[in-house]
């Protein structure tokens, strides 16, 4: 596809729930991040993935978040027994190498702890 | 760490008429990376405009334009000619210097909703 997609869109799960969100990065694009936006409020950084290599999980909450890119495409966020707290959109976002590549996000998953 | 500050939560503008959104942000380094993005209600985060710090000589793209005052650590937006369309959340983002090895990260502010008046 031409941008980044990220499915589900929406996901409702019950507290204690396990979720994964995907993404599905622009082709050919090296660096893909995560971030966390709750409402009203800015993005904030969760982590940076080169290629497969995880190079910056600082942003991650808590060992409840666990992000993956095993082969340096599509990208799976997961989150263990999900609090309400969790509830927010989860951007992606992915960029060429380079020093003044600029991130391309997708649409984003609503996530809601009911 | 690097913060960035928007101030003003909420502003309004005419059509047609000019519209300024201020951003700061605290950093020890001498070079880096800023960037204006727009999120219009359907959640995808634009890139409108960005500014490398160490060219002196202001961003700008169609209507958009910064003005970034190195010393004064400010980042502001001006939008030319408002438009329906450009009615949106807009966000000011921070990179830090590319490292070898290090991480890409955005460091956003907390935003400034923009409505468009007809």
């Amino acid at each position: 596809g031409a941008g980044v997609s990220q499915s589900p869109r929406y996901k409702v799960a019950k507290r204690g729930q396990d979720v994964a969100l995907r993404c599905d990065p622009i082709s050919g694009h090296v660096s893909l991040f995560w971030y966390q936006q709750a409402l009203g409020q800015g993005p904030e950084f969760l982590t940076y993935f080169q290629n497969e290599a995880q190079l910056d999980k600082s942003g991650l909450p808590s060992d409840r978040f666990f992000a993956e890119r095993p082969e340096g495409s599509v990208s799976t966020l997961k989150i263990q027994r999900t609090q309400q707290e969790d509830s927010a959109v989860y951007l992606c976002a992915s960029s060429l190498w380079g020093q003044d590549q600029p991130q391309h996000f997708g649409d984003g998953t609503r996530l809601s702890i009911l | 760490a690097q913060t960035v500050t928007q101030s003003q939560p909420e502003m309004s503008v005419q059509e047609a008429e000019t519209v300024t959104l201020s951003c700061t942000y605290d950093t020890s380094e001498s070079d880096y990376y800023l960037f204006w993005y727009k999120q219009p209600p359907s959640r995808q985060m634009i890139l409108v405009i960005r500014q490398e710090a160490y060219k002196q000589q202001n961003a700008t793209e169609n209507r958009f334009s910064v003005n970034f005052q190195k010393a004064a650590k400010s980042f502001s937006l001006k939008i030319s000619d408002s438009q329906l369309g450009d009615a949106a959340m807009y966000f000011c983002a921070y990179r830090s210097p590319f490292a070898q090895g290090g991480s890409e990260k955005l460091v956003f502010g907390k935003g400034t909703k923009l409505t468009v008046n007809p």
